[in-house]
This record gives C-alpha cells, sequence and structure tokens, in this order.
C-alpha cells in the first residue's frame, strides 16, 4: 500500500533561517506528490504540487522536487518567516486519471520565532 | 469564490447524542471527502463520493457513523450516538474529478462530545 513519512516536529526556527522538512514515500505506482499547509483554526490549502519524476513545485518561496530515485519530496524554503508558522502535511495520490485518495504523513508543525 | 462550506464549526454536546456535521462543496466539484483529524491519530479520511455515490467507506470507524449525498450541493456526517471518543475535527474536502486535481478543504468542524 502507499504511505508517507515526515520528519517529526516540532521545527522550531528564526525568522529568514532556511528550511527543509523530509518527506519519503512509498507507492506501489507512479504518484503525483503534495505538500499542503494547515494554519491554525484552518482547514488544509494546497501548497505545491508535483505529478511527476524530476518535477520542481513551487509556491510562496516554498520549493519541493520529486526524486524518484530516493523516493522523496522534501520542503525547502530560503527564508521563512513567522507567518510562516503552520503544520505542513505532505501527501500523495496515485495517477489513476481519476481523482482519487489522497494519502496523507502525519505533518510537521513549524514554529518560526523573531 | 466560496470555498467549502462547514456548519457549524464548533460543536459541544453530551454522550448519547446524535451529531449532524454538513458540508457545502465547492459548485462543479464531483468528488467529496470527509476526514477526521486528531492528536493521536493525525488525518483519517472517512468516506469519499463521486457524483453523489459514496466509493469508499472504509475509515468509517462504526456502525455509529453514517454519511450521505442527497444531492452535489450538499453531504452530511452523521455519529448516533456519539462518544467521547468521537472528539475531533472534521474536515470535508471537494474536487473536480478528472486528473490530478488539489482536494479543497473546508474549515472544520471542532466537535467535542462530553
Amino acid at each position: 500500500g502507499n504511505s508517507v513519512t515526515q520528519m517529526e516536529g516540532p521545527v522550531t526556527l528564526s525568522e529568514e533561517a532556511f528550511l527543509t522538512i523530509n518527506c519519503t514515500y512509498t507507492a506501489t505506482g507512479y504518484p503525483s506528490l503534495f505538500w499542503y499547509v494547515q494554519y491554525p483554526g484552518e482547514g488544509l490549502q494546497l501548497l505545491l504540487k508535483a505529478t511527476k519524476a524530476d518535477d520542481k513545485g513551487s509556491n510562496k518561496g516554498f520549493e519541493a522536487t520529486y526524486r524518484k530515485e530516493t523516493t522523496s519530496f522534501h520542503l525547502e524554503k530560503g527564508s521563512v518567516q513567522v507567518s510562516d508558522s503552520a503544520v505542513y502535511f505532505c501527501a500523495l495520490t496515485e495517477n489513476t486519471g481519476t481523482a482519487s485518495k489522497l494519502t496523507f504523513g502525519t505533518g510537521t508543525r513549524l514554529q518560526v520565532t523573531l | 469564490d466560496a470555498g467549502v462550506i462547514q456548519s457549524p464549526r464548533h460543536e459541544v454536546t453530551e454522550m448519547g447524542q446524535e451529531v449532524t456535521l454538513r458540508c457545502k462543496p465547492i459548485s462543479g466539484h464531483d468528488y467529496l471527502f470527509w476526514y477526521r483529524q486528531t492528536m493521536m491519530r493525525g488525518l483519517e479520511l472517512l468516506i469519499y463520493f463521486n457524483n453523489n455515490v459514496p466509493i469508499d467507506d472504509s475509515g468509517m470507524p462504526e456502525d455509529r457513523f453514517s454519511a450521505k449525498m442527497p444531492n452535489a450541493s450538499f453531504s452530511t456526517l452523521k455519529i448516533q450516538p456519539s462518544e467521547p471518543r468521537d472528539s475531533a475535527v472534521y474536515f470535508c474536502a471537494s474536487s473536480s474529478g478528472m486528473g490530478v486535481q488539489p482536494q479543497h478543504f473546508g474549515d472544520g468542524t471542532r466537535l467535542s462530545i462530553l
């Protein structure tokens, strides 16, 4: 079956620090990969996605590259802000041609301080 | 554009009572998902619908849980009778069908069973 493994949190960084949140996956086929972000009191929002190997997803200064050889999709940002404090979820879905279930990681809480 | 709308935002009730959570998906989306989020178990998919038809309810924890989608613009998740261990945040999400489309989440219903 499919699974997603994320690094344990919380991750605590000072503002302007470099961020990496690790994500690795196990899938039977060729999945699409996603990062979702959840701000306090809100639902999850799509942050970025990549649908095939070597694709790079990017949004709001965040980036992640689909690495098939290492089955990874690590999230990075060069300079975090206090407003980036949230929980980040890595997820995958099989490319079956129709919408299908997302498999989520457990989430990684990021805390950014001044 | 209106997003996924859930109601109520908060619900506090006593054990044994019936609880009904409501969701209005984004217009035009033909997939609807119900999730439960707890600290212990993370984000769990309970059930999802395609064109108002339940496709996979394998995540529904017990017979006490039921979900319906009478039309394309409305779905309910019902718990009867409720128990304290059902306390969680329940999210509804919707997506359009074809290809790898992101799921759009509502802000959730925070349910507390006393």
